[in-house]
């Protein structure tokens, strides 16, 4: 594909429901990154990918928040019993290389906002 | 703990004036410093990153570790800038970015 992509790119939940959120990240690459950004603030940073292995999920939320890569490449967000203050877009960018050797750019998907009513 | 603080929400310059994005950071180790930038409708990508040493659009940055900054500067905006520029840090060998909450750019004709 071109670039990074995510579906759905809009999605609106009633407050309690799961959703899920899907990432197809640049083929090939081994990073992937999940990024949640609200209204008016710069995206935080959620958890890391390196192939299937999760390397990171300092920035989950809470345990309402699931991430998975089973195969190493598509990438599952998870949010069950959605609540308001989960409304947000969330973005997904992959790179190309493992993260521990020289940075290498992060490309990002187009984010999915996700309403939570 | 790392932090990225813009203190700017808005700017607004003439055509053709300089610049300058204001990017504080703190973070006790050595940091990896980029700048993303948003055009209206379209993804986040990256502008420039503070190892290379790049000139990207005119834009230029320079880490200062003495006082923490890693400001955007460019000599001579142009209408096409108008975009959110958010900076962000990347700690060594590993995986988490901290962004600012951005700066929203407007240069006028």
């Amino acid at each position: 594909g071109a670039g990074v992509s995510q579906s759905p790119r809009y999605k609106v939940a009633k407050r309690g429901q799961d959703v899920a959120l899907r990432c197809d990240p640049i083929s090939g690459h081994v990073s992937l990154f999940w990024y949640q950004q609200a209204l008016g603030q710069g995206p935080e940073f959620l958890t890391y990918f390196q192939n299937e292995a999760q390397l990171d999920k300092s920035g989950l939320p809470s345990d309402r928040f699931f991430a998975e890569r089973p195969e190493g490449s598509v990438s599952t967000l998870k949010i069950q019993r959605t609540q308001q203050e989960d409304s947000a877009v969330y973005l997904c960018a992959s790179t190309k290389r493992p993260i521990a050797e020289f940075y290498n750019e992060q490309f990002f998907g187009p984010g999915t906002r996700l309403t939570v009513l | 703990a790392q932090r990225v603080t813009q203190p700017e929400k808005l700017l607004s310059v003439f055509k053709g004036a300089p610049v300058e994005l204001k990017c504080n950071y703190s973070y006790s180790g050595s940091p990896e410093l980029f700048w993303y930038v948003q055009y209206s409708r379209q993804r986040l990508q990256l502008l420039l990153r503070h190892i290379s040493r790049e000139s990207i659009k005119g834009f230029t940055a320079d880490l200062n570790k003495g006082e923490t900054s890693f400001h955007l500067k460019k000599p001579f905006a142009q209408e096409e800038d108008s975009a959110m520029y958010y900076c962000a840090l990347m700690t060594t060998n590993a995986g988490k970015s901290t962004f600012g909450d951005g700066t929203t750019l407007t240069v006028k004709p």
